[in-house]
């Protein structure tokens, strides 16, 4: 079975400090992993991928995130917040072929000036 | 190119109408999915489109929730007898479907529906 757990529903930092937003995977197959951003009243804006190269992939807007398959971890990070990256965030796995995504529950960011 | 274009953006309608909502992927996306959205909710699956064949039905409410797709492009999403736990927002996603492994989904901006 395959499922995501993101770790945090809710995190808040400061404008200038790191962000850690934390997703889980489970999968029985190699995965493809995503990372969306939602502002608010807009669909979902793809952020990175990993598609099995690189283990550290980067994304759009400064954001990162590194597949760990030791840990089943796909966390994404970024060194320094700014005010418009509060958003919610969703990791989201699939598996090659199979068109099947399955989602996290979300987590919010808030960034404080 | 061209994104996925969901109309219209906002409805609002009475109790027990019916409404329609539709996604135009894509161009040449043959993949497409329809997701519910409540308020402070995650994303909820309602549907997957392959070509106009729907495989995964699995996440539709209740017999009153329907889609359909024809010529492999736009879908059409339609709700009977509205109830006020229908009001969300309902996102439309493309993707380039099977055989194209690790490509992404691409979403519309939704339609925002409101039950009175």
């Amino acid at each position: 079975a395959q499922s995501v757990t993101q770790l945090d529903s809710h995190v808040s930092v400061s404008e200038g400090t790191p962000v850690l937003l934390r997703c889980n995977y489970s999968s029985s197959y190699s995965p493809s992993l995503f990372w969306y951003v939602q502002h608010p009243n807009k669909g979902l804006q793809l952020l990175l991928k990993y598609t099995s190269a690189a283990t550290l992939v980067k994304g759009i807007n400064g954001f990162e995130a590194e597949f760990k398959k030791s840990e089943t971890s796909f966390h994404l990070t970024k060194p320094s917040a700014h005010m418009s990256d509060a958003a919610e965030y969703f990791c989201v796995v699939t598996l090659d072929n199979f068109n099947k995504f399955y989602f996290g529950s979300g987590t919010k960011l808030n960034v404080k000036p | 190119g061209a994104g996925v274009s969901q109309s219209p953006s906002n409805k609002v309608t009475e109790k027990g109408k019916d409404v329609e909502l539709r996604c135009d992927p894509i161009s040449g996306h043959t993949a497409l999915y329809w997701y519910r959205q409540s308020l402070g909710q995650g994303l909820e699956f309602l549907i997957y489109f392959q070509g106009n064949s729907a495989p995964d039905k699995s996440g539709l409410p209740s017999d009153r929730f329907s889609a359909e797709r024809t010529g492999g492009s736009v879908s059409t999403l339609t709700i009977q007898r509205t109830q006020q736990e229908d009001s969300a927002v309902y996102l439309c996603a493309s993707s380039p479907g099977a055989g194209y492994s690790n490509q992404p989904q691409h979403f519309g901006d939704g339609t925002r529906l409101s039950i009175l």
